[in-house]
C-alpha cells in the first residue's frame, strides 16, 4: 500500500515565525488532504489538495503530484496553529485515506 | 462545520463485553468512515460506508463489524471488546470521495 512520510516529526516557533510542513507519499494519488488536530483532539480538514496550490489565510499548500509531495506554509505562526498536523492520501474512488505520523508544532508566545 | 456527533463520548469496559459507537450526521453526506487514532499508529481506516447498507473493510477492520440502515447513521461494534481496542474511535462523512470532516471523537478504555 501507499506509504506516508511527514517530516519534520517535531517542530518549535516562537510566535510570529513562519514554517513548511513536507509529506511524502510513495505512489500515485487522487486525493490528498490536510487535517489539524488541535490540543483538544479536534481533527479540522485544512485543505483538499491532490495538485496545484491552494490558501486560506495565513495557511497554504502546495501539491507537486509527478513528484509525490505536497507542503504546507504556516505564515506568522500564532499559538492557536499548536496541535499534530496529518496529511492524509488515497488513491482509489472511495476516499479511503491512509495517513502519515503526522508533524506535532508547538508554537510559544 | 459540519453536522456529526458521536455518542458515547466515552466509555469504560471490560474485556469480552459488546460495545457499540454510534456515529450520527445531519448532512446526507453518502460516505462514512471509521477511524482508529492509536499513538506510534496516527489514524488508521477500520471500515467506511459508501450509502446505506453498503460497507467495506478498512485496514485494520479484524474484531470491527459496522452497520448502515439509515443514510444519518452509522453504527461500529466491537462484538467482544479486547485491551488491545483501547483507544480513540474518529468517525468520518463526506458528500464525495473528496473533502473529510471529522466528529469529535470517541475515547474507549477496556479494561
Amino acid at each position: 500500500g501507499i506509504q506516508v512520510e511527514q517530516s519534520p516529526p517535531d517542530l518549535i516557533l516562537q510566535e510570529g515565525a513562519n514554517s513548511t510542513l513536507r509529506c511524502n507519499f510513495s505512489d500515485s494519488v487522487n486525493n490528498l488532504q490536510w487535517f489539524h488536530q488541535n490540543p483538544w483532539g479536534q481533527l479540522i480538514n485544512l485543505f483538499y489538495i491532490p495538485s496545484g496550490t491552494k490558501q486560506n489565510g495565513r495557511l497554504s499548500a502546495t501539491t507537486v503530484a509527478t513528484e509525490r509531495y505536497s507542503l504546507l506554509y504556516i505564515s506568522s505562526s500564532q499559538t492557536t496553529d499548536s496541535g499534530v498536523y496529518f496529511c492524509a492520501v488515497s488513491s482509489g474512488n472511495t476516499g479511503k485515506l491512509i495517513f502519515g505520523q503526522g508533524t506535532t508544532l508547538q508554537v510559544k508566545p | 462545520d459540519a453536522g456529526i456527533t458521536q455518542s458515547p463520548r466515552h466509555k469504560v469496559t471490560e474485556t469480552g463485553t459488546p460495545v457499540t459507537l454510534r456515529c450520527h450526521q445531519t448532512e446526507n453526506h453518502r460516505y462514512m468512515y471509521w477511524y482508529r487514532q492509536d499513538p506510534g499508529h496516527g489514524l488508521r481506516l477500520i471500515h467506511y460506508s459508501y450509502g446505506v447498507k453498503d460497507t467495506d473493510k478498512g485496514e485494520v477492520s479484524d474484531g470491527y463489524s459496522v452497520s448502515r440502515s439509515k443514510t444519518e447513521d452509522f453504527l461500529l461494534t466491537l462484538e467482544s471488546a479486547t485491551s488491545s481496542q483501547t483507544s480513540v474511535y474518529f468517525c468520518a462523512i463526506s458528500g464525495t470521495e473528496e473533502t473529510q470532516y471529522f466528529g469529535p471523537g470517541t475515547r474507549l478504555l477496556v479494561l
